[in-house]
């Protein structure tokens, strides 16, 4: 069974506060890393997918990194405003298997912010 | 943009029914899947659907089965309803091809008493 942890659980923190919450995977055996966005009351919602040691990815406000021979991605947002709020979901997909049918998922990030 | 669609929103279902939970999506995505999402746990894929008729298991596939008769509809079945059954369901679809990203339904908060 594959490992994928997501810090904090939850975070509270002020509009325009900036913020970062961690992923952590397997090193060994990497594919990709997706990252979700859960609205409540809406469906998840892709971010980010990233393959690549040393990618940085970023859409707005919110940018990812990955350092696979470590096995974690870090998620950051910068000014959060209180649309940020939202369940922040990592998944893993380990190699030798290279199909979305295999992602694990964390149990996520709960960000509120707050004005 | 890809919209997947499930039936239902809130479900309550009495222990030994059989219950049906529907997802259709519009993109002509050749993968569906079938999550169930639990407090504390993080989603847990049921079973999967790579293309029409075809189905495989995912890590929790007891007490499930799946339909899929065509591309844009990915049915999940539970036999005969029970209360550790009671959760949020999720429906994704996806493109085939490496790194597609899933696109997901809204849930279904399924109740069994």
């Amino acid at each position: 069974i594959l490992n994928v942890e997501q810090s904090p659980q939850s975070l509270h923190v002020q509009e325009g506060d900036s913020t970062n919450f961690t992923c952590s995977f397997p090193s060994s055996n990497f594919y990709a890393l997706h990252w979700y966005r859960w609205e409540t009351a809406k469906s998840p919602e892709a971010l980010f997918v990233m393959t690549l040691n040393g990618d940085e990815k970023k859409k707005g406000r919110i940018s990812a990194t990955l350092n696979t021979k470590e096995g974690y991605s870090y998620l950051y947002i910068k000014g959060s405003q209180p649309e940020d709020s939202a369940t922040y979901l990592c998944a893993f997909i380990g190699a030798g298997t290279g199909t979305a049918s295999k992602l694990t998922f964390g149990t996520g990030t709960r960000l509120q912010v707050t004005l | 943009d890809v919209k997947v669609t499930q039936s239902s929103r809130y479900l309550v279902k009495r222990t030994g029914e059989k219950v049906f939970l529907e997802c259709v999506q519009d993109m002509d995505h050749e993968n569906m899947f079938w999550y169930r999402q639990d407090p504390g746990l993080g989603l847990r894929l049921i079973y999967f659907s790579y293309d029409v008729k075809m189905k495989e298991k995912g890590d929790i596939p007891e007490g499930y089965s799946v339909s899929r008769e065509k591309k844009e509809r990915f049915s999940l079945i539970l036999e005969s309803a029970s209360t550790n059954q009671t959760s949020m369901y999720l429906c994704a679809s996806s493109l085939t091809g490496d790194n597609s990203p899933l696109h997901f339904g809204n849930g279904t908060r399924l109740t069994v008493t």
